[in-house]
């Protein structure tokens, strides 16, 4: 069984359209983030939530908007999309935030390419 | 501010020998340290933490790292390296003194190790 699950793998579009990539994960984890890792590899946290609770948003555009409908879900939509939003997206859950010892696991990620 | 550094951005290794990804960090307070793996058009497969206590950490797939406190230092090595073992390695860390961040953590560049037959 997958524990962190992403839809879709891959997701072309067009520069101004909105879409949504979807996480899900069931390994009963209170905090879900989405990391973003870019055309050189490297990998940013852009969103954290602690059950359905955001807890990190790292200066990231407005256009961006994660929705956590329960702790098991976490949604990131993209308004507008521009050329430079393209890159892999990497949903993760790990058990809690305090204390900060818990590992992270990871999706096996969406590439989104903005052409 | 917590930062990680990658020196290397390639290593490459012959199969059956020593390997060492390296690794070095600044936090302000004590360091949560992990290792993550990632294989081509992958997620990130987490192979090993460092919290407290040993500083020989052991993990999946034979690998381990070393905690050196003095050096800030968390480098990932395995004794015999095999073709399968190619792939991306991110250190990443996690600074104990900031709560309540939502377990936020700081990556590294990435070492792109190759291990040759």
């Amino acid at each position: 069984d997958t524990a962190v699950s992403q839809t879709p793998k891959y997701l072309v579009t067009q520069m101004g359209n909105d879409k949504s990539i979807k996480c899900e994960q069931n390994l009963g984890h209170d905090t879900m983030y989405w990391y973003k890792q870019d055309s050189k590899k490297f990998l940013k946290i852009m969103f954290s939530y602690n059950n359905k609770e955001l807890i990190i948003n790292e200066t990231v555009p407005n256009r961006f908007s994660p929705k956590s409908p329960d702790k098991a879900h976490l949604n990131l939509h993209i308004n507008s999309l521009e050329l430079g939003d393209s890159a892999v997206y990497f949903c993760a859950s790990s058990q809690a935030s305090a204390g900060g010892t818990d590992t992270q696991y990871f999706g096996p990620g969406t590439r989104l390419t903005v052409l | 501010a917590q930062s990680v550094a990658q020196p290397e951005d390639q290593v490459n290794v012959a199969e059956g020998n020593p390997l060492t990804v390296k690794c070095t960090y600044s936090v302000s307070g004590n360091p949560y340290l992990f290792w993550y793996v990632q294989y081509p058009n992958r997620g990130l497969q987490f192979l090993l933490k460092y919290i407290t206590g040993d500083n020989l950490v052991k993990g999946s797939y034979g690998f381990e790292a070393e905690f050196n406190k003095s050096q800030t230092s968390f480098h990932l090595k395995k004794p015999s390296a095999l073709v399968s073992d190619s792939a991306l390695y991110f250190c990443a860390v996690r600074d104990s003194h900031i709560y309540n961040q939502g377990g936020k953590l700081i990556f590294g560049q990435g070492t792109e190790l190759s291990v040759k037959p």
